[in-house]
């Protein structure tokens, strides 16, 4: 079955360091990718996605991911945290099309930053 | 504000009663999805519409729940005798997806806040 694994339920950073949440995706086609940011209360916001144009995507926020075919992964980073960035990621991916009609969801990783 | 609204917020249910959620996409698309987060967990999908048209229903959504988009504009999500399981966010996001015309559009699914229910 196709699936997305996010390694870490919680990650914690300081505030201007690195961030770098882990997904991995298992598929024998190439997926869609897509990073969603979730603040408490409030609904799922886009960050960036893969459509099979370039490999290195730059999101809002500052965020970017690189998508690794043979590695099977999307990871996602930003050079230097701050304290907005505070809040739960999802990894997601599409299967067909390109169109986003059913996605499918990591478990989430929280990002906590430090003072 | 013309993002995904979904009403209500916030609903707490004793067990065995029947709730309805409704979601208002963004005007323009004509895809809306419905998906459920439990704590801790990622969204699941449960179902979509492409327009009136029900396509697609996760094998999550028993026949306890029912999703209508009767004008392809708003969609209702009704859960009958409530399960303590239930508890849960019920998200609703919507897309734009077809030709128009133009080259295939294939846009990003926009979320609501969600519905968050309770079940006692």
């Amino acid at each position: 079955a196709q699936s997305v694994t996010q390694l870490g339920s919680h990650v914690s950073v300081s505030e201007g360091a690195l961030v770098l949440l882990r997904c991995n995706y298992s598929s024998s086609v190439p997926p869609y990718l897509f990073w969603y940011v979730q603040y408490p209360n409030q609904g799922l916001q886009l960050l960036l996605k893969y459509t099979s144009a370039a490999t290195l995507v730059k999101g809002i926020n500052g965020f970017e991911a690189e998508f690794k075919k043979s590695e099977t992964s999307f990871h996602l980073t930003k050079p230097s945290a701050h304290m907005s960035d505070a809040a739960e990621y999802f990894c997601a991916v599409s299967w067909g099309s390109g169109s986003a009609r059913q996605l499918t969801f990591g478990s989430g990783t929280q990002l906590t930053v430090l003072p | 504000d013309t993002g995904v609204s979904q009403n209500p917020r916030h609903k707490i249910t004793k067990r065995g009663q029947n709730v309805t959620f409704r979601c208002d996409p963004i005007s323009e698309h004509n895809r809306l999805y419905w998906y459920r987060q439990t704590l801790g967990q990622g969204p699941e999908f449960l179902t979509y519409f492409q327009n009136e048209a029900q396509l697609e229903k996760s094998r999550l959504l028993s026949d306890r729940f029912s999703a209508e988009r009767p004008k392809g504009s708003f969609s209702t999500l009704e859960i009958q005798r409530t399960e303590q399981g239930d508890s849960a966010m019920y998200l609703c996001a919507s897309s734009i997806f077809g030709l128009a015309g133009g080259p295939l559009r294939s846009g990003e699914l926009f979320f609501g806040e969600g519905s968050r229910l309770t079940v006692l």
